[in-house]
C-alpha cells in the first residue's frame, strides 16, 4: 500500500512563528487532505489539496502530486495551532479511502 | 450545514462483553461512511467503509464488524471485546463522489 511520511515528527515553536510542514507519499495519488487534531482529539479538515496551492487565513497548502509530497504552511502561529498535524492520501473511485501519516506533533508556546 | 453526531464519548468495557458504537450524518443524503482507529494518539487506521445501506467493506481482518442500516447511520460492534479493542474510534463521512473527509468526536474505549 501507499506510504506516507510526515516531518519533522515534532516541532516546538514561540507564538508568532512561522513553520512548514512535509508530507512525502510513495504512489501516485488524487486525494490528498490535511487534517489537525486537536488536544481533546477532534480531528479538522484543514484542506482537500491532490494539487496545486490552496490558503485559509493564516494556513496555506501546497501539493506537487508529480513530485509526490505536499507542504503545510502556518504563519504567525497562535497557542491554538497546537497538536497534531495529519496528511492522508489515496485515490478517490467510489469513496474517499484515506492512508494517514504518523503526523507532525506542534506545541506553540508563549 | 452537515454535521456528524458520534457516541458515547468514553467507554470502559470488560474483555467478552459486546461492543456497539454508533454515527449518524445530518444534512446530506447518500454520504459514504467510515470507521477508522488511532491507537497510541497517532496515526489513523481505516477499519471499514460503506458507500450504501447495507454495503460494508473490511479493510483490516479483526474482531469488529461494521453495520449500516439506514442511509446516514453507521454502526461499529464486537461480540467479545479483546484487550487489544482498547483506542480512539472515529467515525467519518464524504460525499459519494469522493472529496472531504469529516469526522466525528470520537469515542474512546478502554477494554480492562
Amino acid at each position: 500500500g501507499i506510504q506516507v511520511e510526515q516531518s519533522p515528527p515534532d516541532l516546538i515553536l514561540q507564538e508568532g512563528a512561522n513553520s512548514t510542514l512535509r508530507c512525502n507519499f510513495s504512489d501516485s495519488v488524487n486525494n490528498l487532505q490535511w487534517f489537525h487534531q486537536n488536544p481533546w482529539g477532534q480531528l479538522i479538515n484543514l484542506f482537500y489539496i491532490p494539487s496545486g496551492t490552496k490558503q485559509n487565513g493564516r494556513l496555506s497548502a501546497t501539493t506537487v502530486a508529480t513530485e509526490r509530497y505536499s507542504l503545510l504552511y502556518i504563519s504567525s502561529s497562535q497557542t491554538t495551532d497546537s497538536g497534531v498535524y495529519f496528511c492522508a492520501v489515496g485515490n478517490t473511485g467510489t469513496a474517499s479511502k484515506l492512508t494517514f501519516g504518523t503526523g507532525t506533533r506542534l506545541q506553540v508556546t508563549l | 450545514s452537515q454535521t456528524i453526531h458520534q457516541w458515547p464519548a468514553t467507554l470502559v468495557q470488560p474483555v467478552g462483553s459486546p461492543l456497539s458504537l454508533e454515527c449518524t450524518v445530518e444534512g446530506t443524503s447518500n454520504p459514504n461512511l467510515y470507521w477508522y482507529r488511532q491507537a497510541a494518539g497517532r496515526g489513523l487506521q481505516l477499519l471499514f467503509y460503506s458507500v450504501g445501506i447495507g454495503q460494508i467493506s473490511s479493510e483490516v481482518p479483526q474482531n469488529l464488524s461494521a453495520s449500516r442500516p439506514q442511509d446516514r447511520q453507521f454502526i461499529l460492534s464486537s461480540k467479545k471485546l479483546l484487550l487489544s479493542d482498547s483506542g480512539f474510534y472515529l467515525c467519518a463521512w464524504s460525499r459519494l463522489t469522493g472529496g472531504e473527509v469529516h469526522f466525528g468526536n470520537g469515542t474512546r474505549l478502554t477494554v480492562t
